[in-house]
């Protein structure tokens, strides 16, 4: 069964501290990887994607995520958060068979960061 | 480039009343995308125009919800003789993957109430 699990409903973090949100998924065909943030009473904001090629992708606001095939997984980090990085994110999945090309998502991680 | 909108941000309406929602996708997309979102979770697919063809819809999408794309243009999104089970937001999202673009780009989403 194809699926996405985020293993983390919250992270609070301190200010300047780094972080990192996990995301696993499972599936037997090909994927497409990405990471959107939310803010409250928003729609969704594409931090990150991969597709193909390096594993290690660099998107917005300082962010970076490493997908690693053996142990699918696509984790999101970054070195040193800031108040305004308190949001909501959600790592999704395009799983490559048939044409709806629809994403899945997980159940999201609030990442709260502390003064 | 506009961005995705959607209309009306928010819906307040009583059980057993119909609703429509309109999104406006990014002009040069040919597919438009319709989630649903819950509280506290992520967001789930619904359905998926390419061009003014429905090609999909999930088994989400009951009996009472329609949605069409004249022209492939604009969508709406219809609930009829909607259910308190039915409060959500529901957030529209457009894409071009056939030129590469597999990154879905949000609108703000239509919060609906069901009292």
């Amino acid at each position: 069964a194809q699926s996405v699990t985020q293993l983390d409903s919250q992270v609070p973090v301190f200010e300047e501290a780094p972080v990192e949100l996990r995301c696993n998924y499972s599936s037997s065909v090909s994927v497409y990887l990405f990471w959107y943030v939310q803010y409250p009473n928003q729609g969704l904001q594409l931090l990150l994607k991969y597709l193909s090629g390096s594993t290690l992708v660099k998107g917005i606001n300082g962010f970076e995520a490493e997908f690693n095939k053996s142990q699918t997984s696509f984790h999101l980090r970054k070195p040193s958060v800031h108040i305004s990085d308190t949001a909501e994110y959600f790592c999704a999945v395009i799983f490559v068979s048939g044409s709806a090309r629809q994403l899945t998502f997980g159940s999201g991680t609030q990442l709260t960061v502390l003064p | 480039d506009t961005g995705v909108s959607q209309n009306p941000r928010h819906k307040i309406t009583k059980r057993g009343q119909n609703v429509t929602f309109r999104c406006d996708p990014i002009s040069e997309h040919n597919r438009l995308y319709w989630y649903r979102q819950t509280l506290g979770q992520g967001p789930e697919f619904l359905t998926y125009f390419q061009n003014e063809a429905q090609l999909e819809k999930s088994r989400l999408l009951s009996d009472r919800f329609s949605a069409e794309r004249p022209k492939g243009s604009f969508s709406t999104l219809e609930i009829q003789r909607t259910e308190q089970g039915d409060s959500a937001m529901y957030l529209c999202a457009s894409s071009f993957p056939e030129l590469g673009v597999y990154e879905q780009y949000f609108g703000p989403g239509t919060r609906l109430t069901v009292t």
